[in-house]
């Protein structure tokens, strides 16, 4: 079975520029996950769909994050513009359906960036 | 409040030693506890999980126990060895009833183990 696939796996930015991520989840997965994962400490989750609705942003700074799964599958992540605090490991991760508590949460290998 | 508590931060053990990692957690409602290891630069994975309905559950040289009651639950490893080297992260499960229902996971901050030959 295919895994969550993420790219670019690595990207170095300047501050205020912007980037963005794509992910695409494992077949048949309706839920969707970002997790932003700072050196030290476990991940954070920033965004979660429900096949292409949101259904928890609490997290996600909205003045510079933005994210989309238009069709329900795969999704985008950008960051515009960046800050240096920004500088972390974007996980994105995929699970069957996340209105049913306990089912596994599957990580792709992550996006790392680094501001500069 | 979402929040999940994790100690320690960091583990050292000799090989063939016991590791345990200590977690406790904020919503009384959770009901689902994953324990998630990373080893460096790879993704987490899942590597055993515990629902509330039971109290403790084992695989090979891996247990979890579950205390509801104190909202705490730990990772226990048994016998050590240096592949057992890695970030371990605990989670607990939060439902939330708008946008039609869902659960997501509060991860705690990561215990770093290392495993010495």
């Amino acid at each position: 079975e295919a895994g969550v696939a993420q790219s670019p796996r690595y990207k170095i930015i300047e501050k205020r520029q912007s980037v963005a991520f794509w992910c695409n989840p494992i077949s048949g997965h309706a839920t969707l996950y970002w997790y932003q994962q700072i050196l030290g400490q476990g991940p954070k989750l920033l965004i979660q769909f429900q096949n292409n609705g949101v259904v928890d942003d609490s997290q996600l700074p909205k003045d510079r994050f933005s994210a989309e799964r238009l069709k329900g599958v795969d999704s985008t992540l950008k960051i515009q513009p960046a800050k240096l605090e920004d500088s972390a490991v974007y996980l994105c991760a995929s699970s069957f359906d996340s209105r049913v508590e306990g089912n596994t949460i599957y990580f792709g290998e992550g996006s790392w960036l680094t501001v500069v | 409040g979402e929040n999940v508590e994790q100690h320690p931060s960091t583990l050292s053990v000799q090989e063939g030693d016991s590791a345990v990692i200590k977690c406790t957690y904020s919503d009384s409602a959770s009901n689902y506890f994953p324990w998630y290891k990373q080893e460096l630069g790879k993704r987490p994975q899942l590597i055993i999980d515990i629902r509330s309905n039971v109290g403790e559950k084992k695989d090979q040289r891996i247990a979890v126990t579950l205390n509801k009651t104190a909202k705490h639950f730990s990772l226990h490893i048994t016998e050590t060895q240096p592949e057992d080297s890695a970030v371990y992260f605990c989670a607990a499960s939060i439902t939330r009833e708008r946008s039609g229902g869902y659960n997501k996971l509060i991860f705690g901050a990561g215990t770093r183990l290392a495993v010495h030959p």
